[in-house]
């Protein structure tokens, strides 16, 4: 059965603190990885897509990384503005899951000025 | 990235009536929008699959007599919550995908809809 864990459920940070989440996931043939921060009340904004292992994206601060078990969203410096909950998504090549995407639970990040 | 429009943000509506809630994709066209529910702190479960011109594709357990789901054109889907039920309260969520973009495999998803049955 494919599917999606993060860790930890919950972060909080100093500013400038770095960090990483961690995103394990099993699926029968990756399409691809997916990262997204969701703010409370709001809809998952995109940030990355990763599809093959040892591929890397950046934007700003973030940092997404891929391996054939997990991913890693790395933080550097963060700041306030980076409080959100990030969710790490899959999707199949095979199976009865193919097309959709498969999320995780979400890491709820806290950055304390 | 592309946009996806979701309406209403909130809405409040009493037991035993229907809801309906749009989604659109603004600047792109998407033949699959797809439908998802949110508890809290839980991961987005998808619904459906809403694909233009045809019938919707549902996930085990969601009922589509209940939760009828229209994808008339290739910018807008509709989901309508019929005779709702305070359990149907919860966070709706739509994502769209762009089938232009040339791995087809990213989607985008609307801003959601808080949906309180009293």
């Amino acid at each position: 059965e494919d599917q999606v864990t993060q860790s930890p459920e919950a972060l909080r940070l100093q500013e400038g603190e770095s960090s990483s989440l961690n995103c394990s996931y099993t699926v029968s043939g990756l399409r691809g990885l997916f990262w997204y921060r969701q703010d409370p009340g709001k809809g998952p904004e995109f940030l990355f897509t990763l599809y093959s292992a040892g591929e890397e994206k950046e934007k700003e601060r973030l940092k997404a990384t891929l391996t054939k078990k997990e991913s890693f969203l790395h933080i550097t410096a963060p700041k306030p503005e980076d409080s959100a909950t990030y969710l790490c998504a899959v999707q199949a090549l095979y199976g009865g899951s193919q097309g959709n995407l498969i999320f995780g639970k979400g890491t709820k990040l806290s950055v304390k000025p | 990235g592309a946009v996806v429009s979701q309406h209403p943000s909130w809405v409040i509506c009493k037991s035993g009536t229907s809801v309906k809630i749009e989604c659109r994709s603004l600047d792109f066209q998407a033949t699959t929008m797809f439908w998802y529910r949110q508890f809290p702190k839980q991961s987005l479960m998808l619904m459906a699959t809403s694909n233009e011109g045809s019938k919707a594709t549902y996930e085990q357990g969601v009922e589509k007599d209940k939760f009828l789901i229209n994808h008339a054109s290739l910018t807008l889907s509709t989901l309508t919550v019929t005779s709702a039920h305070p359990e149907d309260s919860s966070f709706y969520i739509c994502s769209a995908r762009d089938f232009l973009t040339v791995t087809n495999t990213e989607a985008f998803f609307g801003q959601g809809t808080r949906l309180t049955v009293v």
